[in-house]
């Protein structure tokens, strides 16, 4: 069984500041990597899917991966009110399946 | 289009009872998922379908649970003898694809309530 680990926070950030989020793994052989969004009492949305070593950036939201050292994190710049979520990360084990790691509270304080 | 649904949004019950929980996926979406999710802590996987036939049920805590997809769209995860250690939101998830890669859209869950 795969393991995920991730700090549950809460991580408070002044508004406009960068969010960093981070996600360990425990199985190197790990190719594929989600980030999903949860608002409170909502269901999780994905936001950045991340295969390659190095960083995806995708408008304010940039994931890097380092495939070495077993892991992922998530950098959100200009951070929002808006942006105050769960951030949870996934990886595929097997074919289909995500194991989730218990996520990262993140509050942004205006 | 329309998202993945999910029926009732919230069920309380009583402990020993049954429930059935429905999921609808995405029109097109021929793998299904069920995760189970407690509070403060992510999704747990239950069961997969590719299609009509369970794939992967190595989630399913015990053989109270069950689920089916008899026509390859719809799913109901059945809980029989409900114990106060099943209440939980109980999230479904489909995707296009059976890749690993596929993105899984998830549904708003229904909330379950043992008392």
């Amino acid at each position: 069984q795969k393991e995920v680990e991730q700090n549950s926070g809460p991580l408070s950030v002044p508004e406009g500041a960068i969010a960093s989020l981070n996600c360990t793994y425990s199985d190197r052989g790990s190719q594929s990597f989600f980030w999903y969004r949860q608002y409170s009492g909502k269901s999780p949305e994905l936001i950045m899917f991340i295969y390659s070593n190095g960083d995806k950036e995708d408008g304010r939201f940039t994931a890097q991966l380092n495939k070495a050292s077993q892991y992922v994190s998530l950098l959100i710049r200009d951070s929002q009110p808006s942006d105050s979520a769960t951030y949870l990360c996934a990886v595929p084990e097997g074919a289909q399946k995500l194991v989730f790691g218990q996520g990262t509270r993140l509050t942004i304080n205006p | 289009g329309a998202g993945v649904s999910q029926t009732p949004s919230n069920k309380v019950t009583e402990k020993g009872k049954y429930v059935e929980l429905r999921c609808d996926p995405i029109s097109g979406h021929t793998a299904l998922y069920w995760y189970r999710q407690s509070l403060g802590q992510g999704p747990e996987f239950l069961i997969y379908f590719q299609g009509t036939g369970a794939a992967d049920d190595s989630g399913l805590p015990n053989d109270r649970f069950f689920a089916v997809r008899p026509e390859g769209s719809v799913s109901t995860l059945k809980i029989q003898r409900t114990e106060r250690g099943d209440s939980a939101v109980y999230l479904c998830a489909s995707s296009f694809g059976q890749r690993s890669t596929d993105t899984q859209y998830f549904g708003p869950g229904t909330r379950l309530t043992v008392l």
